[in-house]
């Protein structure tokens, strides 16, 4: 059963420190997303990767945000220093190029910044 | 700024009618159109995918494109309780940088009565 997985699933941590979310993608995608959402904005692309070639990464902070992709089954996340405006849930979706070009997302890090 | 709307609802429908979900984009560039469904507290689940003009149905599910009018929605006959979730519609282009990238709406909350 090919999925996408994320870790953590829950993380709480405090202001000013640093959070990792690592996900892997479905064996044999090529493409990685990371999204975040909130209530008030709703899904928001962050980072965008082909072939682990970051892509655009537009949508994220860059003075906190970072995001990589070491080698084609990991990508990670990371936030230093976090922020309680951080607090959100993070998805990465992982997707096949090519038509269709569909994505499929993994189940979340619900991260809390107190 | 590319957008994709949809009406926030709820939008209320009583078991075994048809929902009638809608979304408008502005990008008129764009060429695939897909429904996700999240269920509270869990992440998007791809339910449709269209990409030309015309109607796609998959069981009680059927999706329609009409590109001239920026316009997608999605049926779903028979409703079930079980349907009750919120709607995210996604638009991509399949040209340039940006292949693959979604823009989501803010979904639609579709509730199901019993």
């Amino acid at each position: 059963d090919a999925r996408v997985t994320q870790t953590p699933r829950h993380k709480v941590t405090e202001m000013g420190q640093e959070v990792t979310m690592r996900c892997q993608p479905i064996l044999g995608h090529n493409t990685v997303f990371w999204y975040r959402q909130t209530m008030m904005q709703g899904l928001e692309l962050l980072a965008y990767f082909r072939n682990r070639a970051p892509l655009d990464d537009s949508g994220m902070p860059k003075d906190r945000f970072s995001a990589e992709m070491p080698d084609a089954t990991l990508a990670t996340l990371k936030i230093q220093p976090s922020e309680p405006r951080d607090s959100a849930v993070y998805f990465c979706a992982s997707g096949l190029e090519g038509t269709p070009y569909e994505q499929y997302f993994g189940p979340g890090t619900r991260l809390t910044v107190t | 700024q590319k957008e994709v709307e949809q009406n926030s609802g709820p939008l209320s429908v009583p078991e075994g009618a048809i929902a009638s979900l809608n979304c408008t984009y502005s990008d008129r560039g764009s060429q695939s159109f897909f429904w996700y469904r999240q269920y509270s507290g869990k992440s998007p689940e791809l339910i449709m995918s269209i990409y030309s003009n015309g109607d796609k149905e998959d069981g009680r599910f059927t999706a329609q494109l009409n590109k001239a009018s920026q316009y997608v929605s999605l049926l779903i006959r028979d409703s079930q309780p079980s349907d009750s979730a919120t709607y995210l519609c996604a638009v991509s282009t399949n040209y340039g940088g940006s292949q693959g990238n979604l823009i989501f709406g803010k979904g639609t909350k579709l509730s199901v009565k019993p």
